[in-house]
């Protein structure tokens, strides 16, 4: 049973631009979360989607969007870069809920120059 | 806001010995906890869930919960060098998120 892979595994961008992360979940799940890991910040939930639908959202700015498509892949996007974006970002899937945990993906590495 | 504290150590212990992390939160509706364990460089692993008062045994690792204290612990039990990591203590959070803590970095020394 493959895992949850994410694409790219290490992005380097520049301020100002925007990047487009992908997240293919486990094989018939259908949520999928988004993290943001950073070393001051630990663990930050960004969003989670369930058949299409954003579900739940984090605080962050609305520069950080996401969709899910009908086959369970989403996507993240990060519009006008910050320096204070870099972290790894981590998408994660779960049959339906939280309640049984999740499994993460590899994470993509992002680095704002 | 509902928090997740954990001692960021590091908790260093010697080979074959029990490592003890802890774990406390805050909201006291709480109802899945969770261990994971993460190594450097890579993505967090889950190793326990615990839902329910009392101990949960899986091979080297039992998990604690005391709901009434508001804390979870994970014992390793002949800890090995295998199992320095950081170690992520998380909570369900409602509206399908879990909530994490900083997490303990343990180091066991051969």
């Amino acid at each position: 049973k493959a895992g949850v892979t994410q694409t790219p595994r290490y992005l380097i961008k520049t301020r100002g631009q925007q990047v487009t992360l992908s997240c293919s979940p486990i094989s018939g799940h259908r949520s999928v979360s988004w993290y943001q890991q950073t070393p001051g910040q630990g663990l930050q939930f960004l969003f989670e989607y369930f058949s299409e639908t954003q579900r739940n959202k984090g605080n962050f700015p609305g520069r950080f969007s996401g969709r899910q498509f009908s086959n369970s892949r989403s996507e993240m996007n990060v519009s006008t870069l910050e320096l204070g974006d870099s972290a790894l970002y981590l998408c994660a899937s779960s049959s339906a809920t939280s309640s049984y945990g999740y499994t993460f993906g590899s994470g993509t590495r992002l680095t704002v120059v | 806001q509902k928090e997740v504290e954990q001692n960021s150590g590091p908790l260093s212990v010697p080979e074959g010995a029990i490592a003890s992390l802890n774990c406390t939160y805050s909201d006291r509706g709480s109802q899945s906890f969770f261990w994971y364990r993460q190594y450097s460089g890579k993505s967090p692993e889950l190793i326990m869930f615990i839902y329910s008062n009392g101990d949960k045994e899986d091979g080297r690792f039992t998990a604690q919960l005391n709901k009434a204290s508001q804390y979870v612990s994970l014992l390793i039990r002949d800890s090995q060098p295998s199992d320095s990591a950081t170690y992520l203590c998380a909570v369900e959070g409602g509206g399908n998120k879990l909530v994490f803590g900083a997490g303990t970095i343990l180091r066991v020394k051969s």
